[in-house]
């Protein structure tokens, strides 16, 4: 079945940087698009950025732009969400999201991670 | 602007219809879409493209989207159906954009 399965809890010191991998299984992740999205506890939901898995394209929030870096390994069926100086405020579950078949699917981003929890404290 | 935006909390009585509002500038050219996240769990998409329903969610979820504003309603809502409701599309620069999030309380 389709499956999106990311990395586990990380705890990080601030200006560390943490990368959370989401690999994919039970479809064809060369045929997806790939997004990000955070959110700290209790509190709403925040894209960060995707990749295009084909071309290895990526786009990010603006206010992303500077910290985070998308990357993905085919051979794997892995994607990875790089975040660097990293503060407190970067603490939030992180999750990943595939938009399969995007050029033909309309369903948009309908397979998620499960989360993974990254703690950024001294 | 690039934002959208929802009520904080919508409550009903069980069997009411119960109605969340997604408003911005987005919508009027680009599709809502609606995803619903249970305490603790990963958001799970019930609506797409403004009106259409994944297969396994329940008849009593509708979306429809006029001008600004996109409306997800649930007809006979039930406690099963409480959760935080997020509208979703995208901006004038194709990227991904959340509304802040709508508690729905079902009692």
């Amino acid at each position: 079945q389709v499956q999106l399965v990311q990395s586990g809890p990380e705890v990080k010191k601030p200006g560390t940087s943490v990368k959370v991998s989401c690999k994919a299984s039970g479809f064809i992740l060369s045929d997806s698009v790939v997004q990000w999205v955070r959110q700290p506890r209790g509190r709403r939901l925040e894209w960060i950025g995707w990749i295009t898995v084909v071309n290895g394209n990526t786009d990010y929030a603006q206010k992303f732009q500077e910290r985070v870096t998308i990357s993905r390994d085919m051979s794997t069926s892995t994607v990875y969400m790089e975040v660097s100086s990293l503060r407190s405020e970067d603490t939030a579950v992180y999750y990943c999201a595939a938009y399969r078949d995007f050029e033909s699917s309309p369903l948009g981003f309908d397979s998620w991670g499960q989360g993974t929890l990254v703690t950024v404290s001294a | 602007s690039s934002e959208l935006t929802q009520p904080p909390s919508v409550s009903v009585s069980p069997g009411q219809t119960a109605r969340i509002t997604c408003s911005g500038d987005a919508l009027s050219k680009k599709y809502a879409y609606w995803y619903q996240q249970k305490s603790g769990q990963a958001p799970a998409l019930v609506i797409y493209e403004d009106n259409e329903r994944p297969s396994g969610i329940p008849e009593r979820f509708s979306g429809s989207s006029s001008g600004t504003v996109a409306t997800l309603t649930i007809h006979g809502a039930q406690v099963a159906d409480e959760a935080d409701y997020y509208c979703y599309s995208h901006n004038s620069d194709d990227r991904g954009l959340f509304g802040g999030g709508t508690k729905l309380t079902v009692l």
